[in-house]
């Protein structure tokens, strides 16, 4: 069965720094991989996916993503963070085809951005 | 356009009662997912149905979970005899391309 972990429970960055927010999985064959945003309130925001093919994924918000298969890693980064960036991040694999695709989370990081 | 819709927002409810949580997918999507969030969790899949039919169920913890979706489009999550550990947030997502779930804002239950 495929699994995440997401080691870092909270991360603290201050408004325009770089952010990097981890993940790893667990998977025995070629992961479809996702980074969620939620926000207080809110339901969860796809920030972008990968499935093939380049292995640096741009999404929205100015979030991207590298996929490297020998670290089983898939990172979310972001240049200069933004006040707005505050909130709960999910990574998460996915397995089955798109008819019947069963996504497992992390249990998330939460994103701290001190001005 | 209108996203995915949950009611109630919240709801409370003591312990053995019954509770129906709505799911309004966005429409034309085919596909709707449950998801359970337990406080400090990511979400955890539930069910998913393919129009009308539940294509996958196994994620529903034991048989007081049901969940229906008669004309393909509307889903009810039914809980029966809840539980104080049945208190957390339950999401639903729909999706019509492979791989894009929207979103709801989910219903906090909480359980007395």
């Amino acid at each position: 069965a495929q699994s995440v972990t997401q080691p870092d429970i909270h991360i603290t960055v201050s408004e325009g720094a770089s952010l990097e927010l981890r993940c790893n999985y667990s998977y025995g064959a070629t992961p479809y991989l996702f980074w969620y945003v939620q926000s207080p309130g809110q339901g969860l925001q796809l920030l972008l996916k990968y499935f093939s093919g380049d292995t640096l994924v741009q999404g929205i918000k100015g979030f991207e993503a590298e996929f490297k298969r020998s670290q089983s890693s898939f990172n979310l980064m972001k240049p200069s963070v933004h006040w707005s960036d505050a909130a709960e991040y999910f990574c998460a694999v996915g397995t089955g085809t798109g008819g019947s695709y069963i996504p497992t989370f992390g249990r998330g990081t939460s994103l701290i951005v001190h001005p | 356009g209108a996203g995915v819709s949950q009611t109630p927002s919240n709801k409370v409810t003591e312990k053995g009662k019954y509770v129906e949580l709505r799911c309004d997918p966005i429409s034309g999507h085919t596909a709707l997912y449950w998801y359970r969030q337990s406080l400090g969790q990511g979400p955890e899949f539930l069910i998913y149905f393919q129009g009308t039919g539940a294509a996958d169920d196994s994620g529903l913890p034991n048989d007081r979970f049901f969940a229906v979706r008669p004309e393909g489009s509307v889903s009810t999550l039914k809980i029966q005899r809840t539980e104080r550990g049945d208190s957390a947030v339950y999401l639903c997502a729909s999706k019509l391309a492979p791989y894009e779930q929207y979103f709801g804002p989910g219903t906090r239950l909480t359980v007395t």
